[in-house]
């Protein structure tokens, strides 16, 4: 059985602070490792997709590392803001199944 | 950027009832599209793959007659719950993806009460 596992399950944080979270995989047969940012009553939005071992990605304030060997991958948020309340959604595709399987993910709760 | 729709986004229905769910890609074809399923405080577990075309393929522990899934065209898909009971209440939710590309993009969900 696949496990992806995120931690930590929630997180308040103060605007202005900046955060990182957690996302654990199976260090055999990987494929891909992708996040999403999911806001309520929206679609998850792709934030990042990744496939080569130390990949580093960034978008705006948001960044995300890769660690294939050891099986982990962390999201940073450098400055949140409280538009950045959402949960944070990993999710790993093996190359032998190739099939995306999810977190729980980290819901996010920003404080102005 | 891509686009994927699903509707309707809430339904409630009577037990013996069936329910359609749409999914669309707005703005790019899509072959392959993804039905996932979330039961509270739980991860998207998927349900089935839909290549257009041709049929579905299930994962295990999901009955194709129960969840009827076709993939008539490039931009659409449907799920139909057959026969819905109380215990398929849920929140489903579909993404697609582009030949050519990892990323698979998802609708916003539909949330599912069977009276």
């Amino acid at each position: 059985i696949l496990n992806v596992e995120q931690s930590p399950q929630s997180l308040h944080v103060q605007e202005g602070d900046s955060t990182n979270f957690t996302c654990s995989f199976p260090s055999s047969n990987f494929y891909a490792l992708h996040w999403y940012r999911w806001e309520t009553a929206k679609s998850p939005e792709a934030l990042f997709v990744m496939t080569l071992n130390g990949d580093e990605k960034k978008k705006g304030r948001i960044s995300a590392t890769l660690n294939t060997k050891e099986g982990y991958s962390y999201l940073y948020i450098k400055g949140s803001q409280p538009e950045d309340s959402a949960t944070y959604l990993c999710a790993f595709r093996s190359s032998n199944t190739g099939k995306l399987i999810f977190g729980q993910g980290t819901t996010l709760q920003v404080k102005p | 950027g891509a686009v994927v729709s699903q509707h309707p986004s809430r339904v409630i229905c009577k037990s013996g009832t069936s329910v359609k769910i749409e999914c669309r890609s707005l703005d790019f074809q899509a072959t392959t599209m993804f039905w996932y399923r979330q039961f509270p405080k739980q991860s998207l577990m998927l349900m089935a793959t839909s290549n257009e075309g041709s049929k579905a393929t299930y994962e295990q522990g999901v009955e194709k007659d129960k969840f009827l899934i076709n993939h008539a065209s490039l931009t659409l898909s449907t799920l139909t719950v057959t026969s819905a009971h109380p215990e398929d209440s849920s929140f489903y939710i579909c993404s697609a993806r582009r030949t050519d590309q990892e990323t698979q993009y998802f609708g916003p969900g539909t949330r599912l009460l069977v009276l």
